[in-house]
């Protein structure tokens, strides 16, 4: 089993819809969570950073950890052509960090 | 945005000739990272700095050997270049290592013919 599972997509929606992104990872030690977004040809840019369980909020973004179910999300509200990206979910504990391989999402105008 | 300078950003070189990548950082951050970027592989770490003169390996350093000089300053270098070495490379920056975040370069691309 992989330590950090991503779907890869692609996923395409609607502008205006409600995005929701979602990982899994299997190590119980990870206590970091992270959020990358990745345009084309560009490196990954960090958009949220979580710490254990819990939601964290950042305008139209929302991460979300269940350390009881391993599951991490984002949630992108009021989508924009602009979020057309890759996103990658990444855990990590004190000695590693684990990248998810990537979600490519496409808003459609 | 992250103080984070790759050169170059783009290099075609020959099969079997030595390729030095460079990451240059204005952050003063302790850590310093190198990945690959692949299909279906996603981010593989190849070699890691955790101060000046000190690095370790990663999951993908067989070919690759880094040096740290200088806190702002970490080089990646290709030996000896082959076709498997194809690829998207990019730098990151950690102030206090995993656990914190991490900040990446906008990338190297480079193709071995």
């Amino acid at each position: 089993q992989k330590e950090v599972e991503q779907d890869p997509g692609p996923l395409s929606v609607p502008e205006g819809a409600i995005v929701s992104l979602n990982c899994t990872y299997s190590n119980s030690a990870f206590q970091y969570f992270m959020w990358y977004r990745q345009y084309s040809r560009k490196g990954p840019e960090l958009l949220m950073y979580t710490y254990s369980s819990g939601n964290k909020e950042d305008g139209r973004f929302t991460a979300q950890v269940d350390k009881s179910s391993k599951y991490i999300s984002l949630f992108i509200r009021d989508s924009q052509p602009s979020d057309s990206a890759t996103y990658l979910c990444a855990s990590s504990s004190y000695d590693k960090i684990i990248f998810g391989k990537g979600t490519r999402l496409h808003i459609l105008p | 945005d992250a103080g984070i300078t790759q050169s170059p950003r783009h290099k075609v070189t020959e099969t079997g000739t030595p390729v030095t990548l460079r990451c240059h950082q204005t952050e003063n951050h302790r850590y310093m990272y190198w990945y690959r970027q692949d299909p279906g592989h996603g981010l593989r770490l190849i070699h890691y700095s955790y101060g000046v003169k000190d690095t370790d390996k990663g999951e993908v350093s067989d070919g690759y050997s880094v040096s740290r000089s200088k806190t702002e300053d970490f080089l990646l270098t290709l030996e000896s270049a082959t076709s498997s070495q194809t690829s998207v490379y990019f730098c990151a920056i950690s102030e206090s290592g995993y656990g914190n975040t991490i900040y990446f370069g906008e990338g190297s691309w480079l193709t071995v013919v």
